[in-house]
């Protein structure tokens, strides 16, 4: 079955640091992947998507994403952290079995803490 | 983008009640989607929702639990049936404005279920 691996579901970082949230996906067909943010009790905010055009896209407040093909990937970075990116983080990928158009599959979500 | 209000933000009901959850999206969209978030866990689909025609359900999803409106473009409901401990969840509702499997999906901020 499709499938979106999020390693880790705990990722702690100091402010300043490097952010790497890792995704890794399976797809039978080319895919779109989207990274989506939820802040504690709020829905979900689009991050960034990749949709086939360039491999490193670039989303709000600082994140970036690199499509990687022959790794399945499509980590999220930030080079440095803030204390306001502590939230939680969704990958998703496109489904590939022609069932409804824009259904989408999730990961478990990744939490990110951010220490002062 | 869409803005997207969910009705009530929060509830907690009695096993055997039933609960129906709002919808309404600031613009029309033509499709919408309902999420079930549960605690620790990923997003699942519950059902597609188009206006005009019966929605269409998730495997492990019926209607008979999980009956659904779309009475026009920019408003949904979600009912959750003859409730139970189980059903404690986080329920999404997501839109997408045009069948594009490239369009982002917004997502409202959530409805969150305690069934004691």
């Amino acid at each position: 079955a499709q499938s979106v691996t999020q390693l880790g579901s705990h990722v702690s970082v100091s402010e300043g640091a490097l952010v790497l949230l890792r995704c890794n996906y399976s797809s039978s067909v080319p895919p779109y992947l989207f990274w989506y943010v939820q802040y504690p009790n709020q829905g979900l905010q689009l991050l960034l998507k990749y949709t086939s055009a360039a491999t490193l896209v670039k989303g709000i407040n600082g994140f970036e994403a690199e499509f990687k093909k022959s790794e399945t990937s499509f980590h999220l970075t930030k080079p440095s952290a803030h204390m306001s990116d502590a939230a939680e983080y969704f990958c998703a990928v496109t489904r590939d079995d022609g069932g409804s158009q824009g259904n989408l599959i999730f990961g478990k979500g990744t939490k990110l803490s951010v220490k002062p | 983008s869409a803005v997207i209000s969910q009705k009530p933000s929060r509830d907690i009901c009695q096993r055997g009640t039933s609960l129906t959850i709002q919808c309404q999206v600031d613009s029309q969209v033509t499709m919408m989607f309902w999420y079930r978030q549960q605690p620790g866990q990923s997003l699942t689909l519950i059902a597609t929702a188009n206006q005009g025609s019966e929605a269409t359900y998730e495997s492990g999803f019926v209607i008979d639990k999980f009956p659904i409106s779309r009475p026009n473009l920019t408003f949904s409901t979600l009912t959750v049936s003859n409730m139970s401990p189980e059903d404690s969840s986080i329920y999404l509702c997501s839109v997408q404005k045009t069948a594009n499997i490239q369009e982002t999906q917004y997502f409202g901020p959530g409805t969150r279920l305690l069934v004691l």
